[in-house]
């Protein structure tokens, strides 16, 4: 069955370091992967949008790769800052144009 | 940037009641919004996708008449709720994806804050 995997306990790092976050998948042929931001009782927030054919793409401080032959997503956010607190969320989009998404990683960035 | 809107942000209700969700895109067209619910430590799970003027289309699993999917407009879509119980309640959310000029879907899907619905 599909599954898409996301590291469900909490990353806790430092301000200033760099986070990274990781979503795998399995049973997937996803046309592209996409990030989002969960706030506690809000909706997601898009991010990045990363397509199959691309390895990696940056926004400021934030840096996705896509890696289809690992069916491996890495998400990172550098200089990180007590704001970058969140779930983040990685989805996937395969053919029907539907997002799937994975549960979350929790990131906690102490002062 | 493209902004949707949910009302209510938050409804208790009680055991048999129906309750209904607005969705909006407030500076774009949506042609196709989706909905999702989410319970607590969960992924988003998707519901249905609707299309502005036809029948909204469900995944498997969901119950299409207690979930009513109206999209009339460009810009609005309501889910309802009906014959609520507890096990319904949860975190609702909408998601809009806007046309471009050439009437071609951007990829990206705009989500509303969310409705967070208590059945008693």
């Amino acid at each position: 069955s599909q599954k898409i995997e996301q590291n469900s306990e909490a990353l806790n790092i430092q301000e200033g370091k760099t986070a990274t976050l990781t979503c795998n998948y399995t049973n997937y042929s996803p046309a592209y992967l996409q990030w989002y931001r969960q706030d506690p009782g809000r909706g997601p927030v898009f991010l990045l949008l990363i397509r199959e054919n691309e390895k990696e793409k940056r926004k400021e401080r934030l840096k996705v790769t896509f890696d289809t032959t690992l069916k491996q997503s890495l998400f990172h956010i550098t200089a990180s800052q007590p704001a970058d607190s969140a779930t983040y969320l990685c989805a996937l989009v395969s053919g029907y144009s539907t997002l799937t998404f994975g549960k979350g990683t929790m990131l906690l960035v102490s002062p | 940037g493209a902004v949707v809107s949910q009302h209510p942000s938050r409804v208790i209700c009680k055991s048999g009641t129906s309750v209904k969700i607005e969705c909006r895109s407030l500076d774009f067209q949506a042609t196709t919004m989706f909905w999702y619910r989410q319970f607590p430590k969960q992924s988003l799970m998707l519901m249905a996708t609707s299309n502005e003027g036809s029948k909204a289309t469900y995944e498997q699993g969901v119950e299409k008449d207690k979930f009513l999917i109206n999209h009339a407009s460009l810009t609005l879509s309501t889910l309802t709720v009906t014959s609520a119980h507890p096990e319904d309640s949860s975190f609702y959310i909408c998601s809009a994806r806007a046309t471009d000029s050439t009437g071609g879907l951007y990829n990206e899907q705009f989500f509303g804050p969310g409705t967070r619905l208590t059945v008693l």
